[in-house]
């Protein structure tokens, strides 16, 4: 069975420091790996996704990475800013099913 | 134009009642979902569908029915709300199932039952 752990749970930083946010997962069979970003009362939108044949992708400030031979992804949010203060989710697609498995989320606040 | 719109955003009724969360996406996509947010902001799936078949139905009280009409429409209905069902509940689409599948959600509707 499928499991999504985030760390921390909870994050504040200053604004302009660079920051990681981390994923684990149990089953490293995954068809791929999403992070998602949830504000308070909001749907979640779609950061960055990453396939299983994938090791990393970019948006603009952010840079996830996905290693599956350890189970492990990464969020890498360059020069933060008090806009980047969300909830961060991951998200991860096992292989042959239809399932998508999130993690609880790390809360972000970044501050002016 | 919004791409994954449900309504209504919030709900409010009381224990025993029906009701009905409706959800439409305007992105062409095939399959369709739907989440629960719990107080604990736990993201669980609930079903899905692809093409206006069912093709997950997690361990889910048989209270809770969903329809699709078209694959455009994923419309859940619920019987005899009890006090546990309070929570968020997130209506999702995507565009094929493969590596590159992105999950588009919608905004949410906020059940609260009395």
């Amino acid at each position: 069975k499928q499991e999504v752990t985030q760390i921390p749970a909870a994050l504040s930083v200053p604004e302009g420091e660079n920051l990681v946010l981390n994923c684990s997962f149990t089953d490293s069979a995954i068809y791929n790996l999403q992070w998602f970003r949830q504000d308070p009362g909001k749907g979640l939108t779609s950061l960055l996704l990453i396939q299983s044949s994938q090791r990393e992708q970019t948006s603009g400030r952010l840079n996830a990475s996905l290693d599956k031979s350890s189970g492990r992804s990464t969020l890498y949010i360059a020069a933060s800013q008090p806009g980047d203060s969300a909830t961060y989710l991951c998200a991860v697609r096992r292989a042959g099913g239809f399932k998508t498995i999130f993690g609880a989320g790390t809360r972000l606040f970044v501050k002016a | 134009d919004t791409a994954v719109s449900q309504t209504p955003k919030y709900l409010v009724t009381q224990m025993g009642n029906d009701k009905s969360i409706k959800c439409e996406q305007n992105l062409g996509h095939d399959t369709m979902y739907w989440y629960k947010q719990d107080s604990k902001k736990f993201l669980k799936i609930m079903f899905s569908y692809n093409n206006k078949e069912l093709i997950i139905n997690e361990t889910v009280p048989n209270r809770f029915s969903p329809k699709s009409p078209d694959k455009a429409h994923l419309n859940l209905h619920i019987n005899s709300l009890e006090l546990g069902d309070s929570a968020v509940y997130f209506c999702a689409s995507s565009p094929q199932q493969g590596d590159n599948e992105k999950l588009f959600f919608g905004s949410g509707t906020q059940l609260s039952v009395l």
